[in-house]
């Protein structure tokens, strides 16, 4: 199984409304990853997890809450949200992080799932 | 700091035309450069990559070679067809960071 799953695939929320979008993987990676992608752009990191713990938080506003609760899956939660949030938000996986060479750090994305907030 | 240039477009051609799209990039020590594809309304695909001077990475006719003396990863086909219409992005990793760094990405339309 080489495949990167979201769900869902589309979604529609109010600015009140609490939502999750969830991402899966079957390939034994240990870091996992959230981009964000509005339309025309190319994607932007917002979270990295490593063994499942938090690695980076690129400066991201704290209406979007990531939990990794295991080595398969990724979640990002997602509260009071601004219609500016509308966009394709991608996963990614990697067999690893690190410090040496190889491609074992190439990133596996997700279909994404394409948020609207109203 | 690390970055990719490629050529934006939109670029359009007619099936069966040969396509180049270039990508430089910007970046200290030996990254590994990738070109992904996003076809409409998809995540984005692995297409091809290279992870030292000199490899060529291939795949589905598409090729591109990583020329470390000119800071290059163009990606090529001999003859483009009507399903190759999508965004390609070119790409780098630092094996000591985790960001991948994209570049702007290039339109592709391929008109029958």
């Amino acid at each position: 199984d080489t495949e990167v799953t979201q769900t869902p695939k589309h979604l529609v929320m109010g600015m009140t409304n609490k939502k999750s979008l969830k991402c899966e993987q079957h390939m034994g990676h240990r870091a996992m990853y959230w981009y964000k992608q509005k339309a025309k752009k190319p994607p932007e990191l917002m979270f990295v997890y490593s063994y499942e713990k938090l690695s980076i938080n690129e400066s991201v506003p704290s209406r979007f809450s990531p939990e990794c609760p295991n080595s398969s899956l990724l979640n990002l939660h997602l509260h009071a949200l601004q219609p500016e949030d509308s966009a394709l938000y991608l996963c990614a996986s990697s067999q690893d992080r690190g410090w040496g060479q190889g491609a074992r750090y190439e990133q596996f994305f997700g279909p994404g799932t394409r948020l609207t907030v109203l | 700091g690390d970055s990719v240039t490629q050529m934006e477009g939109p670029v359009t051609l007619s099936e069966e035309a040969f396509l180049t799209i270039n990508c430089t990039y910007t970046a200290t020590g030996y990254p590994s450069l990738f070109w992904y594809v996003q076809y409409p309304g998809e995540g984005l695909q692995l297409l091809l990559k290279a992870t030292k001077a000199d490899d060529k990475g291939s795949n589905k006719g598409f090729e591109a070679t990583y020329r470390k003396e000119t800071t290059s990863f163009h990606l090529e086909k001999g003859s483009v067809q009507v399903s190759d219409s999508a965004v390609y992005f070119c790409a780098l990793l630092k094996t000591s960071y985790d960001k991948v760094i994209f570049g702007p990405g290039t339109s592709l339309s391929v008109i029958p």
